[in-house]
């Protein structure tokens, strides 16, 4: 049962346009939700994240929109730059007590294009 | 210079034998975890321990075990109970209660011949 859905393994874009990856859920408890960044043969490095009671979030070229009704979050990189090649997962959890317990997608692998 | 220690890089077993990974952090972290990750699939959590002492199982525990007798370290055995060990393994740390922000290790690649 796939808690956490990543529907698109691989995004192709040009350097300089958007890239927005896509991350659905199926679990209403989620209530905190993150985006990690991974090259190959190193662990994950934390980008960006969002509460439930927020729908947008930004951090620089990155921002995080959620869609609660939908049970949908994206990750937006503009300008997209080459360096930001890796594969991209998110990660929800229900928070409290359970706080620790993340439940990651399948992962989308970004490629930007010089 | 803080962070997370996974030891060694790459590791070589073979079928049948217990191994110990090891996982070490300086960040004074009061929380602790262990993910495995298989070619084309997430990471899934193997255990996770809150504090010193305390440890619960996460989604796939079976064929592993863990201990936590320092805040510092979280030592994961692969035993020979696990039916498929061959994946690449990764540690991470939070700062603790209602903090959901994970810090990962780079990670062991673990292959049982």
């Amino acid at each position: 049962d796939q808690q956490v859905k990543q529907n698109s393994p691989s995004l192709s874009v040009q350097e300089g346009r958007i890239s927005i990856l896509n991350c659905d859920y199926t679990n209403s408890m989620f209530d905190y939700f993150l985006w990690y960044k991974k090259y190959p043969a190193e662990g994950p490095t934390f980008l960006i994240s969002i509460s439930s009671i927020k729908d947008k979030n930004e951090d620089g070229r990155f921002t995080v929109f959620l869609n609660k009704s939908a049970k949908h979050l994206s990750l937006h990189i503009v300008p997209s730059q080459p360096g930001d090649s890796a594969v991209y997962f998110c990660a929800a959890t229900p928070g409290g007590t359970s706080y620790g317990k993340l439940t990651f997608g399948q992962g989308t692998i970004l490629t930007v294009h010089p | 210079d803080g962070g997370i220690t996974q030891s060694p890089k790459y590791l070589f077993r073979k079928e049948g034998q217990n191994v110990t990974l090891s996982c070490e952090q300086n960040l004074n972290h009061d929380a602790m975890y262990w993910y495995r990750q298989d070619p084309g699939q997430g990471l899934r959590l193997i255990y996770y321990s809150q504090i010193v002492n305390d440890f619960q199982k996460g989604d796939i525990a079976e064929g592993y075990s863990v201990s936590r007798e320092k805040k510092e370290s979280f030592p994961l055995t692969v035993t020979s109970a696990q039916k498929n060990p061959t994946a690449f393994y990764l540690c991470a740390s939070s700062a603790g209660q209602g903090s959901s922000e994970q810090f990962f290790g780079p990670g062991t690649r673990l292959t049982v011949l």
